[in-house]
């Protein structure tokens, strides 16, 4: 089963308008992040938020982590057309091998 | 932009044929790692190392090799390529911390057999 999963699976916005991402997950974590990818390209780190953290902001993102629900949320504000990617959310988890597991992204498309 | 090079950036081979994607990073990290992503779809972790002599393999099953010889280099090789290989490989390294590690990924390599 997955660890992460995320919801909508793809969006279309205005450019201008927020983007709303959701991630939720099944295990417990140390913390989660999430990652931006550009088509045909590799993943670009965005921002972590730990287990005891509740909310963080790096310019126009927002992200929210709920333990108690297993989900988070990534927020874009104010779009624009080069945020066009697709976003990950990666949980790391509580266990020997400390690794990162992805959710399956949500492709995010800003039409100008 | 991360220091992190793979090449070649596509590759579209034979079945039956053996091929090395090469991954090299300048960051100094020990951490390394082989990601498998189909168009679309979630990354799966096929290989890890700790730093150098240390390989471990991931949760997808894979008919990879990895070797870690040199701190910078982590190549993949495949045997004897097959047209379910046909895929994207991401690789990636991070500073090793107890937690909270960043990954730094590289542009990938775009694997077709035929």
């Amino acid at each position: 089963s997955q660890q992460g999963e995320e919801d909508p699976q793809a969006l279309s916005i205005q450019e201008g308008e927020n983007a709303t991402m959701n991630c939720s997950y099944k295990t417990s974590i140390n913390n989660l992040q999430w990652y931006r990818q550009n088509s045909g390209r590799g993943l670009v780190h965005l921002i972590l938020i730990r287990s005891n953290e509740r909310e963080k902001h790096s310019g126009r993102l927002r992200v929210t982590l709920d333990t108690s629900k297993k989900s988070s949320s990534l927020l874009i504000t104010a779009s624009r057309a080069a945020d066009t990617a697709s976003y990950f959310c990666a949980t790391e988890i509580i266990q020997g091998a400390q690794k990162l597991v992805f959710g399956q992204g949500t492709r995010l498309t800003i039409n100008p | 932009e991360a220091d992190i090079y793979q090449t070649p950036r596509y590759l579209v081979i034979g079945t039956g044929k053996k091929i090395t994607l090469e991954c090299s990073q300048t960051m100094g990290h020990d951490k390394m790692y082989w990601y498998q992503q189909d168009p679309g779809m979630e990354l799966h972790l096929i290989h890890y190392s700790y730093g150098v002599n240390s390989t471990e393999k991931g949760d997808l099953s894979s008919e990879s090799t990895v070797s870690r010889i040199r701190t910078e280099h982590f190549p993949l090789t495949l045997e004897s390529a097959r047209p379910s290989h046909t895929s994207q490989y991401l690789c990636a390294s991070s500073e090793f911390r107890m937690v909270g590690e960043k990954l730094f990924f590289g542009s990938g390599t775009q694997l077709s057999v035929l």
